[in-house]
């Protein structure tokens, strides 16, 4: 059964950027045609998409978040990670990772999820 | 800044039918299918409903879903406590180089 685990700091302070890793357990993070996701959400509040990274290392990325994402991959750690630079109290959020599987016939869908990391902006 | 819009509260007696509606356009769920995700709460997400009406394995069948145009909506049958969570519908968006959107969330609660 594949497992996703966020780690990374809890608190970040404004203007710093933010690294957060997603370690993936129960299957490899190269095989297969999957989509690694980051989503966040601040507390109360609904689901924001940040990014995906598929398994051939082509990405795409939130157009309100763009400029300051980047998620990359760690093949021989089973990693994937998250860079969001230039941090503000407004990026707060439980970070979740997650895997999105499907086929473009079926559609794509988030089937696994990590449990979420807090992450708070505060000097 | 989510582009599907959903109501904000979806109450219901046990054993009730409740309906959930996400209105999108036609870049999204015009273009894409839809997928449902619950979350109760403290937790992460759950998927519901993935390809506009389809249960994974272990989804009851009191949930469905379905989609019409640019409008998608979830239904749960026979409302029972345990439904009580946050349900967000989510799809593809072809704007802007592509991007997935969610919908605003709608909590249901069992009176």
């Amino acid at each position: 059964q594949v497992q996703l685990q966020e780690s990374g700091p809890g608190l970040v302070k404004p203007s710093q950027t933010l690294s957060l890793t997603c370690t993936v357990s129960g299957g490899s993070i190269s095989s297969g045609s999957y989509y690694w996701s980051w989503i966040r959400q601040p507390a109360g509040k609904g689901l924001e998409w940040i990014g995906r990274i598929y398994t051939s290392g082509s990405t795409n990325y939130n157009p309100s978040l763009k400029s300051r994402v980047t998620i990359s991959l760690d093949t021989a750690n089973n990693q994937f990670s998250l860079m969001l630079s230039s941090m503000t109290a407004a990026d707060t959020a439980v970070y979740y990772c997650a895997r999105k599987s499907g086929s473009p016939v079926r559609g794509y869908y988030f089937d696994h999820w990590g449990q979420g990391t807090l992450v708070s902006v505060s000097s | 800044q989510s582009v599907l819009t959903q109501p904000p509260s979806a109450p219901g007696t046990p054993g009730q039918r409740v309906t959930i509606s996400c209105s999108g356009s036609s870049a999204n769920i015009g273009s894409n299918t839809v997928n449902w995700y619950q979350q109760l709460p403290g937790t992460a997400p759950k998927l519901l409903i993935y390809s506009n009406n389809q249960r994974p394995s272990g989804v009851p069948d009191r949930f469905s879903g379905s989609r019409s145009g640019t409008s998608a909506s979830l239904a749960i049958s026979g409302l029972r406590s345990e439904d009580e969570a946050d349900y967000y519908c989510a799809a593809w968006d072809d704007s802007l180089n592509g991007h997935l959107v969610f919908g605003t969330g709608t909590k249901v609660t069992v009176l």
